[in-house]
């Protein structure tokens, strides 16, 4: 699995409460990435990281914020869990910008419960 | 925005069939095409597709990439039980933010 580990594996939480999930990696790459996977969605970027301290916002990032305070960590943070914010949500690395030599890699995911 | 669009949504065949799942994308500063197989946790890597006209192989799946009309095939040949799953296309630009997905085509094969 690349050496990725995505912890918890599954949480069921209620809403307004904070939720933090966790992403580590063993493979010393630069690119970190959050993705989450609904029904009919397809896998969406919430947020990406290029670089210790260097996030940025992908397509669904409204309601989430992350950290990233070492290469191995990225850490996903639901501020106040809602609903809409029940999914599958996955991790993924890369050593170098996604392209030709360097797939994206993922996690087993967490699934999260709002309710 | 890039968007990338898969046909069928799902697809159920029986064992032994061939079968050949599209995918059609719009992407700023188009790098590579990716194709992924999900089963019950992680994507996990298949192919990935820079150059047109250029066939990848792996076993009985392969692919193609057409970059003048913007879209890409998976085939899969006598195909078996264990292909069952659902097959992701994504695209990837020149910038960092990753790869743009489509929603996927959930492959069933009965036996």
């Amino acid at each position: 699995d690349a050496g990725i580990t995505q912890s918890p594996r599954h949480k069921v939480t209620e809403t307004g409460t904070p939720v933090t999930l966790r992403c580590h990696q063993t493979e010393n790459h630069r690119y970190m990435y959050w993705y989450r996977q609904d029904p009919g969605h397809g896998l969406r970027l919430i947020h990406y990281s290029y670089g210790v301290k260097d996030t940025d916002k992908g397509e669904v990032s409204d309601g989430y914020s992350v950290s990233r305070s070492k290469t191995e960590d990225f850490l996903l943070t639901l501020e106040s869990a809602t609903s809409s914010q029940t999914s599958v949500y996955f991790c993924a690395i890369s050593g170098m910008i996604p392209g030709p030599n360097s797939p994206l890699h993922f996690g087993n995911g967490t699934r999260l419960t709002v309710t | 925005e890039d968007k990338v669009v898969q046909s069928p949504l799902s697809l159920v065949v029986h064992e032994g069939d061939t079968v050949t799942l599209n995918c059609s994308y719009e992407v700023t500063n188009f790098r590579s095409l990716l194709w992924y197989k999900q089963e019950k946790k992680a994507p996990t890597f298949l192919f990935m597709l820079t150059s047109s006209g250029i066939e990848k192989k792996s076993g009985r799946l392969s692919s193609i990439l057409d970059k003048k009309e913007l879209s890409s095939i998976l085939n899969i040949t006598a195909t078996q039980t264990g292909d069952s799953a659902i097959y992701l296309c994504a695209v990837g630009g020149k910038g960092a933010d990753g790869l743009t997905f489509g929603k996927g085509t959930h492959l069933i094969i009965q036996p």
